[in-house]
């Protein structure tokens, strides 16, 4: 069945460092990717999301690019900072309809100033 | 948009009382559905409605849990004679699936469901 794996945490950073969470996909058909994130004490929200190949989504500084002939989504950022602490999720979205997500285990992302 | 909301944010409940869940989605979303995340793990997906219709239920969903959407607005999640594994939290999110619109789940904060 669809899968998602995502690099293990947790990450730890210094603060403006570069950041890149590596996630593949496996997936009949052409699903769409996500990227969520979970700060502490909230609840999940979209960070940003590309729906077929080669697209790139982005969204407060963070990228990731559909990469089908590699079966990637890997989410990078240039200069991290001590908010974006936090575990990020990558997802996929079944191309069978009903569009269930199924998830990555998390990447917990730690900045430190 | 007052974003997704769910009733209870927490549950303490002994081993084998029955625990009731609600989720309002956001207006107009006619997808609703649940999933389970526990400590460590990504979100794992329960069940999904299109207005009131349960359209889809995983494995994860045993005889003893039950969803309801009765008039395509707000649902229910019940879990019978609650186990210890069933401590995890319950995540509702909503949808609008329209033609050419490709739609984007949103969250609401969850329920902790703790059985003792």
């Amino acid at each position: 069945g669809d899968s998602v794996t995502q690099m293990e945490g947790p990450v730890t950073l210094s603060e403006e460092a570069f950041l890149t969470i590596n996630c593949t996909y496996t997936a009949t058909g052409y699903p769409s990717l996500f990227w969520y994130v979970q700060y502490p004490g909230e609840g999940l929200q979209l960070l940003l999301k590309a729906t077929k190949a080669d697209d790139k989504g982005s969204n407060k500084g963070f990228e990731a690019t559909y990469r089908k002939e590699t079966t990637s989504f890997h989410l990078e950022k240039g200069s991290v900072q001590v908010s974006d602490s936090a575990v990020y999720f990558c997802a996929l979205s079944d191309a069978g309809g009903y569009n269930k997500l199924i998830f990555g285990a998390g990447t917990r992302l730690a900045v430190h100033p | 948009d007052t974003g997704v909301s769910q009733d209870p944010r927490h549950k303490i409940t002994k081993r084998g009382q029955n625990v009731t869940f609600r989720c309002d989605p956001i207006s107009e979303h006619n997808r609703l559905y649940w999933y389970r995340q526990t400590l460590g793990q990504g979100p794992e997906f329960l069940t999904y409605f299109q207005n009131e219709a349960q359209l889809e239920k995983s494995r994860l969903l045993s005889d003893r849990f039950s969803a309801e959407r009765p008039k395509g607005s707000f649902s229910t999640l019940e879990i019978q004679r609650t186990e210890q594994g069933d401590s995890a939290m319950y995540l509702c999110a909503s949808s609008l699936r329209a033609k050419g619109f490709t739609d984007t789940q949103y969250f609401g904060p969850g329920t902790r469901l703790t059985v003792l």
